[in-house]
């Protein structure tokens, strides 16, 4: 059974700093990741989706990474700006057949001005 | 094109009441998964339809239920409401179905259980 972890909860930095959201997983045959954003009371939007073939996959300042071995994704965010502030979230799909995403509960991140 | 659209935005019903939630996916999608989200379990999937049928459930009672109709648009039932049952709702929709990926997301229903 997929579960899936982010730590930490909430994060909170000065805007232009780099800064690393991590995502743990127990099935390390997970087939890819996902990582979204959820801005307050809004929907998730899709930011990056890494295949277990790939390594890492690159949209404007964000960067994911899979390490399936070790059970991990990184999202790497260069250059923070306020409006990046939102929560974000990483999912898998479960094994089996079934496909449906196994979310963790989220990092919060503030960018100050 | 237009998004994955939920009706109400916002809901408030009391303890024992039976509560309707639609969602309308982007057109030429066959798929709809619905996800509850609290602040103490985060996304729980609930269940997903494709062709009219319910192709997979989560770990939900039976007092969580949906339905899919011909064109895609999904309605999803909570009866005898709990204050539990408070949450963010959220559809999803893709256009097929065990894909793992390919979602979008409507913007959710919040539920509110008095």
């Amino acid at each position: 059974k997929q579960e899936v972890t982010q730590i930490p909860a909430a994060l909170s930095v000065p805007e232009g700093e780099n800064l690393v959201l991590n995502c743990s997983f127990t099935d390390s045959a997970i087939y890819n990741l996902q990582w979204f954003r959820q801005d307050p009371g809004k929907g998730l939007t899709s930011l990056l989706l890494i295949q277990s073939s790939q390594r890492e996959q690159t949209s404007g300042r964000l960067n994911a990474s899979l390490d399936k071995s070790s059970g991990r994704s990184t999202l790497y965010i260069a250059a923070s700006q306020p409006g990046d502030s939102a929560t974000y979230l990483c999912a898998g799909p479960t094994q089996g057949g079934s496909e449906k995403l196994v979310f963790g509960k989220g990092t919060k991140l503030t960018v100050n001005p | 094109k237009a998004g994955v659209t939920q009706t109400p935005r916002y809901l408030i019903k009391t303890r024992g009441q039976q509560v309707t939630l639609s969602c309308s996916p982007i057109s030429g999608h066959r798929s709809v998964s619905w996800y509850q989200q609290t602040p103490g379990q985060g996304l729980q999937f609930l269940f997903e339809y494709f062709s009219e049928t319910q192709r997979n459930k989560g770990n939900f009672p039976g007092r969580f239920s949906g339905r899919q109709f011909s064109n895609s648009r999904s309605e999803m039932n909570v009866s005898t409401l709990e204050l539990g049952d408070s949450a963010l709702y959220l559809c999803a929709s893709s256009l097929e179905w065990r894909t793992g990926v390919g979602y979008t997301f409507g913007s959710g229903t919040r539920l509110t259980v008095v």
